[in-house]
């Protein structure tokens, strides 16, 4: 398995542009979620889902940020309009069902997308 | 849970030293508390994880301790090494809500 996939790993963009991060969960995890780190706030929960449903979205920031996960296999994270206080580092990660591994709390990260809103 | 306090949050140890780590919680109904390492420009991954029904756990030369009773748990890395050096996340949940909040994290150093 590959692990939790993201895409891009890197994005610079202006202020006032669409930001669109991209998450592939490893396969058969049933949570996915999506987290924000910087060095001010540390590592904080935006989102998460169960089984493709949003089950807390109480972290994300403000209306400029949405989340979907259309599909199992596949979630994304939108910033629109971005601002450069959204600059970041984007973890999304999977954790599998209580039938899954046996740690069964263990969250899988995916190698995060740094945002860079100029 | 929803609040985690980790101290300190840069330490400095020597090669061969043990380097502790503290974090204290303040929801009663947590009962899980992973550890996870992040190397620099790494993902987060999970080292070690200790339930509420366990006061300790070891796993070679990590270690952790949990005190529900004065609601704080510990991580210890004894003879540490150079690879040792990282970022350490303290994090709390509930089983019955797989959400984990983190602790804001500790640098650790390990001095050849």
């Amino acid at each position: 398995d590959a692990g939790v996939i993201q895409s891009p790993r890197h994005e610079v963009t202006e202020m006032g542009q669409e930001v669109t991060l991209r998450c592939k969960p490893i396969s058969g995890h049933d949570y996915l979620f999506w987290y924000r780190q910087t060095m001010m706030r540390g590592l904080e929960l935006l989102i998460y889902f169960n089984n493709n449903v949003p089950i807390d979205d109480s972290g994300m920031p403000e209306d400029r940020f949405s989340a979907k996960m259309p599909n199992a296999s596949f979630s994304t994270l939108k910033i629109q309009p971005s601002e450069p206080r959204d600059s970041a580092v984007y973890f999304c990660a999977s954790k599998p069902g209580l039938a899954g591994a046996s740690s069964y709390n263990e969250q899988f990260f995916g190698p995060g997308t740094r945002l860079t809103v100029l | 849970g929803e609040n985690v306090e980790q101290h300190p949050s840069t330490l400095s140890v020597q090669e061969g030293d043990s380097a502790v780590i503290k974090c204290t919680y303040s929801d009663s109904a947590s009962n899980y508390f992973p550890w996870y390492k992040q190397e620099l420009g790494k993902r987060p991954q999970l080292i070690i994880d200790i339930r509420s029904n366990v006061g300790e756990k070891k796993d070679q030369r990590i270690a952790v301790t949990l005190n529900k009773t004065a609601k704080h748990f510990s991580l210890h890395i004894t003879e540490t090494q150079p690879e040792d050096s990282a970022v350490y996340f303290c994090a709390e949940g509930v089983s019955n809500d797989y959400k984990l909040s983190f602790g804001a994290g500790t640098t650790v150093t390990v001095r050849a």
